[in-house]
């Protein structure tokens, strides 16, 4: 099941710059899409969604920008800071044709370095 | 903050035997699921549950598998006769209102040896 990929496994950075995680789909029921933190040991935490009717949404450092016409939505982290450090997962969801399922890519791990 | 309460933590279990997962849902939620995460995979949906029943279900959600809701806060997973794939973080997630405000658990780490 490829419908959600995130290609890049890890990512590392320099606390204070900017991060950006990288999402693609497949599948044009896809009409909402979520970003979840993850740490060792824990459940998934939701961050920050968007409606496919909207191509950005922001909430203090986090935005996440959605380019339907190329199914790719991304995930930018400004300023990043250590406590940033985790599996980032991006998850999709058809809505009501899908009993509201979600649909998560293969996470990447980012690293905030001091 | 309502939390999504996921017991036990840790379960280790014999191949062919029976196993319950438990969570506690937030209590004013409507929609419960289960997710499962094999060591270095996705995160895979198995079930989906409202008004009592079954909503969908993936292709992983065989005969094996079960889920309950017994009482007015308690949701179950029930593996009937669990195999070693069935090793994994296995995630109980609530929403009041889908796909809004998923919240999930700590997860339940199922070993079967």
């Amino acid at each position: 099941d490829q419908q959600v990929k995130q290609n890049s496994p890890s990512l590392s950075v320099q606390e204070g710059r900017i991060s950006i995680l990288n999402c693609d789909y497949t599948n044009s029921m896809f009409d909402y899409f979520l970003w979840y933190k993850k740490y060792p040991a824990e459940g998934p935490t939701f961050l920050i969604s968007i409606s496919s009717i909207k191509d950005k949404n922001e909430d203090g450092r986090f935005t996440v920008f959605l380019n339907k016409s190329a199914k790719h939505l991304s995930l930018h982290i400004v300023p990043s800071q250590p406590g940033d450090s985790a599996v980032y997962f991006c998850a999709a969801s058809a809505g009501e044709t899908s009993g509201s399922r979600l649909t998560f890519g293969e996470g990447t791990q980012l690293t905030v370095n001091p | 903050e309502p939390e999504v309460t996921q017991t036990p933590s840790h379960q280790v279990t014999q191949m062919g035997q029976e196993v319950i997962l438990r969570c506690v849902p937030i209590s004013n939620h409507l929609y419960f699921y289960w997710y499962r995460q094999i060591l270095g995979q996705k995160v895979e949906f198995l079930v989906s549950f409202y008004n009592n029943e079954i909503s969908e279900k993936s292709e992983i959600f065989d005969d094996q598998f079960s889920v309950e809701r017994p009482d007015g806060s308690n949701f179950t997973l029930k593996i009937r006769s669990t195999k070693l794939e069935d090793s994994a973080m296995y995630f109980c997630a609530s929403t009041y209102n889908p796909p809004y405000g998923y919240t999930f658990g700590s997860g339940t780490r199922l070993t079967v040896v």
